[in-house]
């Protein structure tokens, strides 16, 4: 079993939509991640978030501790938003961070 | 602040040969990943370094991969005998502060290797 799942596993929408990815997680953490890798490309840190909401630009972040969920909202969504976005928890122990990744959602928005 | 930074960033190799992949972590980062990514399996934990001591080599496949963190800039992860089920790409990553809060990851590019 999968301590990081993500839903759904692939996604396409069409420019303008909203966009939602899912995750759940079965550890308890310290934080959770949103990361985004791009074809071919890094992978970069969208959010990390412990509680409640974050925003940045057209991208929102949730979770609910409670839930052992989380959400990653996309507004008005456009082509270059086409990449993988991954859900990642960090748990803490006394040897230090370490961090579970689901699988990762494939998004494609079409123009 | 450059980044972690890998090197190289693409390699291919024949089977049996010796790869090593190397990274240099953000100043000041304590906690340091290597991961390995493949279509089939995603994002898997290779090994982590905590203060440069290594914590949980659990991921890492067999006798055949090694990773050293010498120093808190630099890393390696060595593969010795290379096999075409090596090829994929790996991530190093880095994150603070370690042992008293969870920080940010930090992803490498990564670096891509095909074995043949």
């Amino acid at each position: 079993k999968n301590e990081v799942e993500q839903s759904p596993q692939n996604l396409t929408a069409q420019e303008g939509e909203f966009i939602t990815i899912n995750c759940s997680y079965s550890v308890g953490i310290s934080a959770l991640h949103w990361l985004q890798q791009h074809p071919g490309g890094g992978i970069v840190s969208l959010f990390m978030l412990s509680s409640g909401k974050k925003k940045h630009g057209r991208l929102i972040a949730t979770i609910n501790i409670q839930e052992k969920h989380s959400s990653l909202h996309i507004t008005a969504s456009h082509p270059r938003d086409s990449a993988v976005y991954i859900c990642a928890v960090s748990t803490l122990s006394n040897t230090g961070n370490q961090f579970y990744f689901g699988t990762g959602t494939s998004l494609t928005v079409i123009p | 602040d450059a980044g972690v930074i890998q090197s190289p960033r693409h390699e291919v190799t024949e089977m049996g040969q010796e790869v090593t992949l190397r990274c240099k972590p953000i100043s000041g980062h304590n906690s340091l990943f290597w991961y390995r990514q493949t279509m089939m399996r995603g994002l898997e934990l290779l090994i982590y370094f905590n203060n440069n001591v290594p914590i949980d080599d659990s991921g890492m496949p067999e006798d055949r991969f090694s990773a050293k963190m010498p120093n808190a800039s630099f890393s390696t992860l060595k593969i010795q005998p290379s096999e075409p089920r090596d090829s994929a790409v790996y991530f190093c990553a880095s994150s603070s502060p370690g042992l008293a809060i969870t920080g940010e990851l930090f992803f490498g590019e990564g670096s891509r290797l095909t074995v043949l």
